[in-house]
């Protein structure tokens, strides 16, 4: 079982629908907890970082995490074009030397 | 300098052939990583500095991958007797803490002919 898990994708919706995007993980004892944004030929970049369960807002970007299920997300409101990317969930944290592992990623795609 | 650079951007070898990758991380980043970006996939972790411990090589997929990285500075990616199954994106990041922030480079495509 890989340690964490996401929906591939890919995904396609009209501009402004709500988008959710899901991982599930295996190691109960992960703490941090983030979702990176991938432009083509791009490095990724830090969308939303959480470190507890619950809900953190970022504008139209809401991250969940859900400890008991270990289960996360993403929720983007009003989606735009622009959003149109790849989006990596990342797990890190059970120990103070722990490695930072990816999903493979669901690349999104706003239709105007 | 301002962001993770590394070079080269663009490599393209022989099969058989040996490559190095290098990464120059931002200044004070005592965490360093090395993923794999197949195309059309998400990142494979490969391997990750912090500070002066000893590197975690769980994700190195044969020994013909090295990586070394000197202090808090500079690392490099070595992949020896290259083959094509190693054509890939080669993406370095740095981070100022354990499970920090990640900051990526732009990445070295390696096509493997």
């Amino acid at each position: 079982q890989k340690e964490v898990e996401q929906d591939p994708g890919p995904l396609s919706v009209p501009e402004g629908a709500i988008v959710s995007l899901n991982c599930t993980y295996s190691n109960s004892a992960f703490q941090y907890f983030m979702w990176y944004r991938q432009y083509s030929r791009k490095g990724p970049e830090l969308l939303m970082y959480t470190y507890s369960s619950g809900n953190k807002e970022d504008g139209r970007f809401t991250a969940q995490v859900d400890k008991s299920s270990k289960y996360i997300s993403l929720f983007i409101r009003d989606s735009q074009p622009s959003d149109s990317a790849t989006y990596l969930c990342a797990i890190s944290g059970y120990s103070s030397a722990s490695k930072i592992i990816f999903g493979s990623g669901t690349r999104l795609s706003i239709r105007p | 300098g301002a962001g993770v650079s590394q070079s080269p951007s663009n490599k393209v070898t022989e099969k058989g052939k040996d490559v190095e990758l290098r990464c120059d991380p931002i200044s004070g980043h005592t965490a360093l990583y090395w993923y794999r970006q197949r195309l059309g996939q998400g990142l494979e972790f490969l391997i990750y500095f912090q500070g002066n411990s000893a590197p975690d090589k769980s994700g190195l997929p044969s020994d013909r991958f090295s990586a070394e990285r000197t202090g808090e500075s500079v690392s490099t990616l070595t992949i020896q007797r290259t083959q094509q199954e190693d054509s890939a994106v080669y993406l370095c990041a740095s981070s100022l803490r354990p499970s920090g922030e990640l900051f990526f480079g732009e990445g070295s495509r390696l096509t493997v002919l």
